[in-house]
């Protein structure tokens, strides 16, 4: 029954080295965001997907990545992860953008750089 | 530009007593205002949602919170907290059209103590 799957839950990658975090969803939704959620903080908007048509926060670091190749999978790459990369990262998927939009969350995947 | 305001970073009830979490929010539009419970290591998962409609908003797991536009607040409340309630809670706040992100706040926690 899971909507929104994300694998793997836990990832150790060394610093500087290349990783990819996936999310697929069984909801056909349109839009998959990726969030950034460190250590008792807020989660943190880095970019989203609504189709095809990729959105990217002002703020967030031109190591982050992130890739769709069909509506059910979305891809977030970190190209050189340093030790403040070290977080959870959470996808999510909503119908539309509006705020009636409800977003489903994924479990999320911790990432450690050693 | 919207933001959220979560009044108390960390709230304490015995099982059995009400809950209330407060939360203030400022909007330059109309907004729409959400309140998201995560337990350890989860994702988001949505409690309740105001979108214009009824001021008083019911949700999962006996919330419920009530917009007060006069006072700019969407506090949650539960009339008597349970073990299973213990978690971080986050108001967010959008507006009611476009694609605007969702602003967090930065969480409560709630404990429940025996």
């Amino acid at each position: 029954d899971a909507m929104v799957i994300q694998n793997p839950r836990y990832q150790v990658t060394q610093f500087g080295k290349p990783v990819t975090l996936s999310c697929s969803q069984t909801l056909n939704h349109n839009v998959m965001y990726w969030y950034q959620q460190k250590s008792s903080q807020a989660p943190k908007l880095l970019f989203h997907y609504y189709d095809k048509d990729f959105n990217n926060e002002a703020d967030t670091p031109d190591n982050f990545q992130s890739r769709r190749p069909n509506t059910s999978f979305c891809f977030l790459d970190i190209r050189s992860p340093g030790l403040g990369d070290a977080a959870m990262y959470l996808c999510a998927t909503s119908r539309g953008r509006l705020a009636l939009d409800e977003q489903y969350f994924g479990p999320g995947t911790r990432l450690t750089v050693t | 530009a919207q933001s959220v305001t979560q009044l108390d970073s960390h709230v304490s009830v015995s099982e059995g007593t009400p809950v209330l979490l407060r939360c203030n929010y400022s909007s330059s539009y109309s907004p729409s205002l959400f309140w998201y419970v995560q337990h350890p290591n989860k994702g988001l998962q949505l409690l309740l949602k105001y979108t214009s409609a009824a001021t008083l908003v019911k949700g999962i797991n006996g919330f419920e919170a009530e917009f007060k536009k006069s006072e700019t607040s969407f506090h949650l409340t539960k009339p008597s907290a349970h073990m299973s309630d213990a978690a971080e809670y986050f108001c967010v706040v959008t507006v009611n059209s476009g694609n605007t992100p969702l602003v967090f706040g930065k969480g409560t926690r709630l404990s429940v103590i025996a």
